[in-house]
């Protein structure tokens, strides 16, 4: 069974600074996807950035980027720049590989909520 | 509109009471799931369909919930007799096979009371 865990419930940051939002992860499988989703106070689930099991550079996307360490089994997220804007909860999620049932399933873990300070 | 639509967005309900929650994907898109997310936790999967062909079920919590997606695209998940726990947002994500993002909607609060 696919497990992800973020062990921080919660996480300041000062405006215009940096922070680092850490997902750990477990899977029997070779092939897997791992994802960075936002969900601000309204509700909705807004894609971040995605890193693929065989990708061999960490994922970038603007301001946005993925700390892929797969011998650890962690993928960090790393916000530059904070803004007011970014205070939302932030989930990481694993993708099943292909050749499941599911292809395209995603098991999210706990959670952060990122508050950016003025 | 270009994304996933749920309604409603939200729902009261009292205990015992059947209730049904629409989802309306992105045009074209094969994959349709359905999340339960209980208030402070992240989603948790209920079902997936592929087309019309519901492919896996495993994470619906009882025999009261039951979805369906008839033609290939609108799904309806339903919940008959209602419990409080059944309270949370209810998640519908649609996406291309083998693509790499799910785009979800915005979900449906259901309040059992």
């Amino acid at each position: 069974a696919q497990k992800i865990t973020q062990t921080q419930p919660g996480m300041f940051v000062q405006e215009k600074e940096a922070v680092t939002l850490d997902c750990t992860y477990d899977t029997s499988d070779q092939s897997y996807g791992l994802f960075w989703y936002k969900q601000p106070s309204s509700g909705e689930m807004i894609f971040l950035i995605y890193q693929g099991s065989y990708d061999e550079q960490n994922a970038t996307e603007g301001r946005y980027s993925l700390n892929f360490q797969k011998a650890r089994k962690s993928a960090n997220l790393v916000i530059s720049a904070s803004q007011l804007g970014d205070s939302a909860m932030y989930f990481c999620a694993m993708r099943e590989g292909p050749g499941g049932t599911s292809y395209g399933k995603l098991t999210f873990g706990q959670g952060t909520i990122l508050t950016v300070h003025p | 509109g270009a994304g996933v639509s749920q309604s409603p967005r939200y729902k009261v309900a009292k205990r015992g009471q059947d209730v049904a929650l629409r989802c309306d994907p992105i045009s074209g898109h094969v994959s349709l799931f359905w999340y339960q997310q209980a208030l402070g936790q992240g989603p948790e999967f209920l079902t997936y369909f592929q087309n019309e062909a519901q492919l896996d079920k495993s994470g619906l919590p009882s025999d009261r919930f039951f979805a369906e997606r008839p033609e290939g695209s609108v799904s309806t998940l339903k919940i008959q007799r209602t419990q409080q726990e059944d309270s949370a947002v209810y998640l519908c994500a649609s996406s291309r096979p083998g693509n790499t993002e799910a785009f979800f909607g915005q979900g449906t609060r259901l309040t059992v009371v």
